[in-house]
């Protein structure tokens, strides 16, 4: 099965800087990245994704860079809100969205 | 729109005891999935329904059971519940295209608590 590991475990940043989070996998196999983030008490939520005939995708604040030939990729946030403090999962897998690989999760603090 | 629900929101048995949780997936969505989260880990995959028929498994026992109605609604049942399945359980719908699961979208959960 796929080994994913997410740096760092914890991140804390001052409101209005950017965060970096990165996510290591080990099936090469894998063909869809997509980063979730999940609050308190609540179930995760689809943030951004993206599919491995593409190196980047934005969204707003928020884009994901894709590397197949290392076997990683990055969730980038821009301009971070109090609103964006929460946990933050990769979850790569292949053949489509069938059975998610979640890593091991980033707590990110976003201090006002 | 609603989107995916579960039933209930928390739940305390007993060892050795049965559970039943509940889904609705999002309208619009056919397949479902069930994961277990652990407190403080990754959310961990059990199952996918689809056409009312279990399409992959991940590595839990055959304790862990479940079904999917014509209405595409699912259940989840766990039989002789252990101290370890405390934890929170997830279910995540999506559509089917093509012979594979397009994006999952997670509900609220359902806490369950085994004494």
């Amino acid at each position: 099965g796929e080994n994913v590991e997410q740096h760092p475990s914890t991140l804390s940043v001052q409101e209005g800087d950017s965060a970096v989070i990165k996510c290591t996998y080990s099936d090469s196999a894998s063909n869809y990245f997509p980063w979730y983030k999940q609050e308190l008490g609540k179930g995760p939520q689809l943030i951004i994704d993206i599919r491995s005939n593409v190196g980047e995708k934005k969204d707003q604040r928020i884009a994901v860079t894709l590397n197949k030939t290392a076997k990683h990729f990055s969730l980038h946030i821009t301009e971070t809100q109090p609103e964006d403090s929460a946990v933050y999962f990769c979850a790569p897998t292949q053949g489509g969205a069938n059975n998610l690989f979640f890593g091991t999760g980033t707590r990110l603090t976003v201090i006002p | 729109d609603a989107g995916v629900t579960q039933s209930p929101t928390h739940l305390i048995k007993t060892r050795g005891q049965q559970v039943t949780l509940r889904c609705s997936p999002k309208s619009g969505h056919d397949t479902v999935s069930w994961y277990q989260q652990a407190l403080g880990q990754g959310p961990q995959f059990i199952f996918q329904y689809y056409e009312e028929e279990e399409r992959q498994r991940g590595n839990f026992p055959d304790r862990f059971s479940g079904h999917q109605f014509p209405n595409y609604s699912s259940e989840l049942n766990v039989n002789a519940l252990l101290l370890g399945d405390s934890a929170l359980y997830l279910c995540a719908s999506s559509r089917w295209l093509r012979g594979r699961s397009e994006t999952q979208y997670f509900g609220p959960g359902t806490r369950l608590l085994v004494l």
